[in-house]
């Protein structure tokens, strides 16, 4: 199993360009989330979700849009990127229906560092 | 004020020496990650906790959950290099682990 695998691992934008970032885990979860990692503030959450074809807002959605249309992959993506959204984004995945608990172990991709000018 | 909060926010530690991290939530705990992340890289999971009362061990890190207080504790007993990182905790709210909340984080160092 590869896990969770996000690509770039780095990207410079500038200010007003769109991107996509990718994510893909191969672990048949259901939960699917993006985090931004800001100094000092932890990891905060971008936009979620619990299926294919379901996502929600999570604390900090203003500016990124999300799409499942498979199990496997979670796109985010910036729509016109602005220095605010330099950060490290990761995606994480959760919970397999043969686990049979929304507690499953929720595992990290290795993170892209996004820098906008 | 953060929603969970860790303390301390750094720490420095003589190698072989334990130390303690306690993660205080404001709201009731469904489920707490404990997450050790190197600079510049990925979170691994170290733990996860969800009952009042447990407490999980891994090598030389155990960590407990006082559902009571709303807090966790991450004790590492003999601390060495390997130890030095940067310690999250993170909260799931009654909805599941599909939405975590995390605390600043944990600055760990490890002198030798």
């Amino acid at each position: 199993n590869a896990g969770v695998t996000q690509t770039p691992k780095f990207q410079v934008l500038k200010t007003g360009q769109s991107m996509t970032l990718q994510c893909a885990q191969d672990m048949n979860h259901e939960y699917m989330s993006w985090y931004r990692q800001d100094p000092g503030m932890g990891l905060r959450l971008i936009h979620y979700s619990v299926g294919a074809g379901i996502t929600d807002q999570g604390e900090v959605p203003n500016g990124y849009n999300v799409s499942r249309s498979t199990t496997e992959d979670f796109p985010l993506r910036l729509l016109s990127a602005a220095p605010s959204q330099t950060s490290v984004y990761f995606c994480a995945s959760s919970y397999s229906i043969a686990s049979g608990s929304k507690w499953d172990t929720q595992y990290f991709g290795p993170g892209t560092r996004l820098t906008v000018l | 004020s953060q929603e969970l909060e860790q303390s301390p926010q750094s720490l420095i530690v003589q190698e072989g020496k334990n130390l303690t991290i306690n993660c205080t939530s404001s709201k009731t705990l469904y489920g707490l990650y404990w997450y050790k992340q190197k600079y510049g890289e990925g979170l691994i999971f170290l733990m996860m906790l969800q009952k009042g009362g447990e407490e999980k061990s891994h090598e030389k890190i155990t960590a407990k959950l006082d559902e009571k207080k709303q807090q966790s504790s991450l004790h590492i007993t003999a601390s060495q290099p390997s130890h030095a990182g940067i310690y999250l905790c993170g909260a799931g709210r009654i909805q599941g682990a599909q939405k975590l909340v995390f605390g600043q984080g944990t600055r760990l160092t490890i002198n030798p």
